[in-house]
């Protein structure tokens, strides 16, 4: 079935960076399109980033620390988060989506990070 | 940037009707999604597309969308329903995705 899981997250500390990771299967992972949407802890959902293969959008408040890329080969989204901070803790997720205005129709279980000294 | 705004909570008796109210500017021209969480879990889709349901999502999940407020309803509410929802749409002009501010639905 399909399925996405995260991984690679864990504590860090203050402007350290991260590499999380987002496994796919059972579909066909280069025409789908993927978000990174994360949670801080007991607070609603906030969109990071979306990529459908070609084109790149980011959430204000990570463009230009972050950054999203896939390797087709091993059907495996990454989020390279760079300069991180206290506000950056979360729960990290990623999901499918069909294209920039389509729902976002699988999640992952998410990963957690945080960061802390 | 776009805003949705949504009420911070709602509260249903077994069996009622629970209406949640996602509102933005102009947001009925927009394509309106809505996700179920429940606590410990990722985000589950309910409703895409103003008013489809995915498959496995029971028929008692309906939405609405027009002028400035779009609306998740869940008809017959059963204790299962407790949960988060949130509102979902792609701003265009900003280029950015963005969530409502989500509603803690109870059953009483």
């Amino acid at each position: 079935q399909v399925q996405l899981v995260e991984s690679g997250g864990g504590v860090v500390q203050p402007g350290r960076s991260l590499r999380l990771s987002c496994a796919a299967s059972g579909f066909t992972f280069s025409s789908y399109a993927l978000h990174w949407v994360r949670q801080a802890p007991g607070k609603g959902l906030e969109w990071v980033i979306f990529s459908d293969g070609s084109d790149k959008y980011y959430a204000d408040s990570v463009k230009g620390r972050f950054t999203i890329s896939r390797d087709t080969s091993k059907n495996t989204l990454y989020l390279q988060m760079n300069s991180l901070r206290g506000e950056d803790t979360a729960v990290y997720y990623c999901a499918k989506t069909g294209g920039a205005d389509y729902a976002m129709d699988v999640w992952g279980q998410g990963t957690t990070v945080t960061v802390s000294s | 940037s776009y805003v949705l705004t949504q009420p911070p909570s709602v509260s249903v008796a077994p069996g009622q009707t629970a209406r949640i109210t996602c509102g933005g500017n102009n947001i009925g021209s927009k394509s309106v999604h809505w996700y179920q969480q429940k606590p410990g879990q990722a985000p589950v889709l309910v409703v895409y597309d103003d008013s489809d349901r995915p498959s496995g999502i029971p028929e008692r999940f309906s939405g609405s969308n027009s002028g400035n407020t779009a609306t998740l309803t869940i008809n017959r509410v059963e204790a299962g329903d407790e949960a988060d929802y949130y509102c979902q749409v792609w701003d265009s002009s900003s280029d950015h995705h963005v969530f409502g501010t989500g509603t803690k639905v109870t059953v009483l």
